[in-house]
């Protein structure tokens, strides 16, 4: 079992609808991270919190917006999605200062209908 | 642009033999680089990882070998076994930008029992 926990696992959304995700870790990591993987690709970088604060933005659309309301919870809020929107989404954490690998949760698979 | 590839996108291996998958990277600058495992419906597993100061780096059944002068990494699975079977992403990040994790295309592994 995985230390992050991403719930919920699966998800289907229309387009006009709003719906969050939500990522929970307890091993005292202070940086945590939003990861886009499309299928047969590699996951790619979409947003990291640093200490509760947004420390990177990869350019992603407004129509996905981050939280991080403490140092363990970390959500992705959608609106307004669109159907090449659909993909697993996966959270990770890792010690915030230093490189080391990140943790990463089994992600919720969104479909965009 | 700064990018990590790998050589081979699928490699099917017999049990019990030894897997070697190869990853190039581009990014001179890179100082730490990660092997993770992505079985299906999972998200990705630390397997192994290594600093740009050495060049080899064991681990249970698993070796990386780092060689920067042609900028490749490789990662050997000894006596491959069934529950191998997984895609395995190399990726990379610097000191400097320690948060910005940049994955591979990846390589599909199979097994044949």
């Amino acid at each position: 079992d995985t230390e992050v926990t991403q719930t919920p696992k699966h998800l289907v959304m229309g387009m006009t609808n709003k719906k969050s995700l939500k990522c929970e870790q307890h091993m005292g990591h202070r940086a945590m991270y939003w990861y886009k993987q499309k299928a047969k690709k590699p996951p790619e970088l979409m947003f990291v919190y640093s200490y509760e604060k947004l420390s990177i933005n990869e350019s992603v659309p407004s129509r996905f917006s981050p939280e991080c309301p403490n140092s363990s919870l970390l959500n992705l809020h959608l609106h307004a999605l669109q159907p090449e929107d659909s993909a697993l989404y996966l959270c990770a954490s890792s010690q915030d200062g230093q490189v080391v690998p990140l943790h990463f949760g089994n992600g919720t698979r969104l479909t965009v209908t | 642009g700064e990018s990590v590839g790998l050589h081979l996108p699928t490699l099917s291996v017999q049990e019990g033999d030894n897997s070697i998958i190869n990853c190039a990277y581009s990014n001179s600058a890179s100082d730490y680089f990660i092997w993770y495992k992505q079985e299906s419906g999972k998200g990705p597993q630390f397997i192994i990882d290594i600093r740009s100061n050495m060049d080899k780096r064991q681990g249970q059944r698993v070796t990386v070998l780092l060689n920067k002068t042609v900028k490749h990494l490789s990662l050997q699975i000894a006596a491959t076994q069934p529950g191998d079977s997984a895609v395995y992403f190399c990726a990379e990040n610097t000191e400097t930008s320690y948060d910005k994790v940049i994955f591979g295309p990846g390589t599909s592994l199979s097994v044949i029992p």
